[in-house]
């Protein structure tokens, strides 16, 4: 597809399982990143990958949140020993090359529901 | 640290006028300033961005401007349609760092 793809769309698990989110980026792009919307609020930073490596992982919440993109393409974000307070929207974006005036486009989020 | 606000949180207006949304940041030092809308259970689409060294950008009825001395922009509306009933957000990308950094966003509605 031509746009950020992501999925599942919706997930539901109970705490304490641990889940797994995907993010395919527009074809050809360098940079991708992870942001976490919770209701009513704005995207807020997680990680940043250029190609397969993770250069800022500064905004994860904790060592449960793990991130990779192996191969610098498709990327997986992991939440283990998932918490109620880990619900929320989880956007991936990707942007064309390593730029700071290129523009981030985004997927239609996965809605994390946490019971 | 980098913080956005926007204002207002929410905005009704009746169709076919101009309308104004404001944004503000805290630090000066920014690579671009992008506008995004978001509906209801969607990511968000990419309206406009303006790089640092850029006062405004135009796209069709949309115009964005950017003050960053004031840590400024606003995005004008011309026209207002019911389809442009969305969340607006505004984010920002500092110096030595690609990630946005976002505002709360106002919710718009356009009344028909």
């Amino acid at each position: 597809g031509a746009g950020v793809s992501q999925s599942p769309r919706y997930k539901v698990a109970k705490r304490g399982q641990d889940v797994a989110l995907r993010c395919d980026p527009i074809s050809g792009h360098v940079s991708l990143f992870w942001y976490q919307q919770a209701l009513g609020q704005g995207p807020e930073f997680l990680t940043y990958f250029q190609n397969e490596a993770q250069l800022d992982k500064s905004g994860l919440p904790s060592d449960r949140f793990f991130a990779e993109r192996p191969e610098g393409s498709v990327s997986t974000l992991k939440i283990q020993r998932t918490q109620q307070e880990d619900s929320a929207v989880y956007l991936c974006a990707s942007s064309l090359d390593r730029g700071y005036n290129q523009p981030q486009h985004f997927g239609d989020g996965t809605r994390l529901s946490i019971l | 640290k980098q913080e956005v606000t926007q204002i207002p949180a929410a905005l009704s207006v009746p169709e076919g006028e101009n309308l104004v949304l404001n944004c503000s940041f805290t630090d000066s030092a920014i690579y671009n300033l992008q506008w995004f809308r978001q509906d209801p259970g969607k990511g968000l689409t990419s309206l406009l961005l303006i790089q640092s060294s850029q006062r405004e950008q135009t796209s069709g009825r949309l115009n964005a401007s950017l003050d960053k001395s004031s840590g400024r922009s606003t995005l004008y509306i011309a026209a207002s349609q019911p389809g442009d009933s969305a969340t607006y957000l505004c984010a920002v990308s500092s110096f030595g760092n690609e990630k946005l950094t976002f505002g709360t966003g106002t919710r718009l509605t356009i009344i028909p």
